[in-house]
């Protein structure tokens, strides 16, 4: 079956770098998303990676993916105080038209 | 980007009355829609897929009865939480997916919170 597990919390000090870690059961995932939630806010999409992928860094986001591990990670660097959130990892196992599958989440705590 | 927004944003309904939540696509057409719902400190949890023009697709464990899904165009799905009971309360939380991009990206409604006293 399908399982994503995270994490529950982080905390770093501002201006460091945070790294949320994800592991995944489904070896058939064909994408892999990073999702941020603020308070009283829907899902953001962050970033995603496809399967075949090991790494992809957008501005101050870095995700690696160990496909035979199964480890997702994101890395934020420069932490800010606005990158306070939950971040969900989440996979999708075959086409377009399905779900999603998301871990827990992480709060992510930013200390001054 | 695109925009998904849902309706109302909370609600607060009696034991035994039935709610109605809409989720609308408001830049572009999603022939696919989700409903997920999420228990404090919990991840989302998929409940159905919704198809424009034809019948949910309900998770397992999930009452079709209960949780009706309409996907009546291509820009609006609704869930109706029927005979609600106070284990009903909860998020729930919409996302659609947008046709053309090679990527699938599913874009989120803000969620409704739905209490049931």
């Amino acid at each position: 079956g399908e399982d994503v597990e995270q994490s529950l919390f982080l905390s770093v000090r501002e201006g460091d770098s945070s790294v949320i870690n994800c592991t995944y059961t489904d070896s058939s995932s064909t994408y892999l998303y990073w999702y941020k939630q603020e308070p009283g806010a829907g899902l953001q999409l962050l970033t995603y990676i496809f399967s075949n992928m090991d790494m992809k860094q957008d501005q101050r986001l870095t995700v690696l993916l160990n496909k035979k591990d199964k480890h997702l990670s994101l890395r934020i660097a420069d932490t800010q105080t606005g990158d306070s959130a939950i971040y969900f990892c989440a996979e999708r196992v075959g086409g377009g038209a399905d779900g999603l599958t998301f871990g827990k989440g992480t709060h992510l705590i930013i200390q001054p | 980007g695109a925009v998904v927004s849902q309706h109302p944003s909370w609600v607060i309904c009696k034991s035994g009355t039935s709610v109605k939540i809409e989720c609308r696509s408001l830049d572009f057409q999603a022939t696919t829609m989700f409903w997920y719902r999420q228990f404090p400190k919990q991840s989302l949890m998929l409940m159905a897929t919704s198809n424009e023009g034809s019948k949910a697709t309900y998770e397992q464990g999930v009452e079709k009865d209960k949780f009706l899904i309409n996907h009546a165009s291509l820009t609006l799905s609704t869930l109706t939480v029927t005979s609600a009971h106070p284990e009903d309360s909860s998020f729930y939380i919409c996302s659609a997916n947008r046709p053309g991009l090679a990527i699938y990206e599913q874009y989120f409604g803000p969620g409704t919170r739905l209490t049931v006293t």
